[in-house]
């Protein structure tokens, strides 16, 4: 069964102070890691994939990176505005019925403090 | 580009009665969508999968009969939650993928409210 641990449950920041969000996976053959966003009350929205080790995706002040056991999600000089909870998600190559199927950790809730 | 779309936002029924959520995505067709329920300050649950044209697949612990998913189209699926009870209550998200394509988009979803 795939599992996905984030770390940690939630992260205050001050404006400007970079930092790391950890995610944690086990997988039976991953096909994609993914990375969203969720403000409160809303549907997730989608940041990153990746898809193998080594491969790093930037997008403004968050940088997506991947190993095969763990993804770090990078946040530098963060603003107010980047408070969310981020969530991890992982995608195996199981077939059939589950197909598709995203397996999300519990999330990070940030908090960036002006 | 990528953009799903939810309706009714919100809605508050009676129990007992039964409330449909509609998930559209806007500009793509959707081969499959998911639909996730998300109980405050908890991640996201898979309920279904749907793949347009066929019956939907439920997760272990989802009630077929309670939960009733309908893909018609490559761009519309539909949740109706039969005779809902207050456990019910709680926010509902959908998804949308394309096809040959891993990512999922997803709606701003439903929260549902049973009195």
């Amino acid at each position: 069964e795939d599992q996905v641990t984030q770390s940690p449950e939630a992260l205050r920041l001050q404006e400007g102070e970079s930092s790391s969000l950890n995610c944690s996976y086990t997988v039976s053959g991953l096909r994609g890691l993914f990375w969203y966003r969720q403000d409160p009350g809303k549907g997730p929205e989608f940041l990153f994939t990746l898809y193998s080790a080594g491969e790093e995706k930037e997008k403004e002040r968050l940088k997506a990176t991947l190993t095969k056991k763990e993804s770090f999600l990078h946040i530098t000089a963060p603003k107010p505005e980047d408070s969310a909870t981020y969530l991890c998600a992982v995608q195996s190559f199981a077939g059939g019925t589950s197909y598709g199927k995203l397996t999300f950790g519990q999330g990070t809730i940030l908090t960036v403090h002006p | 580009g990528a953009v799903v779309s939810q309706h009714p936002s919100w809605v508050i029924c009676k129990s007992g009665t039964s409330v449909k959520i509609e998930c559209r995505s806007l500009d793509f067709q959707a081969t499959t969508m998911f639909w996730y329920r998300q109980f405050p300050k908890q991640s996201l649950m898979l309920m279904a999968t749907s793949n347009e044209g066929s019956k939907a697949t439920y997760e272990q612990g989802v009630e077929k009969d309670k939960f009733l998913i309908n893909h018609a189209s490559l761009t519309l699926s539909t949740l109706t939650v039969t005779s809902a009870h207050p456990e019910d209550s709680s926010f509902y998200i959908c998804s949308a993928r394309r096809g040959g394509s891993y990512e999922q988009y997803f709606g701003p979803g439903t929260r549902l409210t049973v009195t």
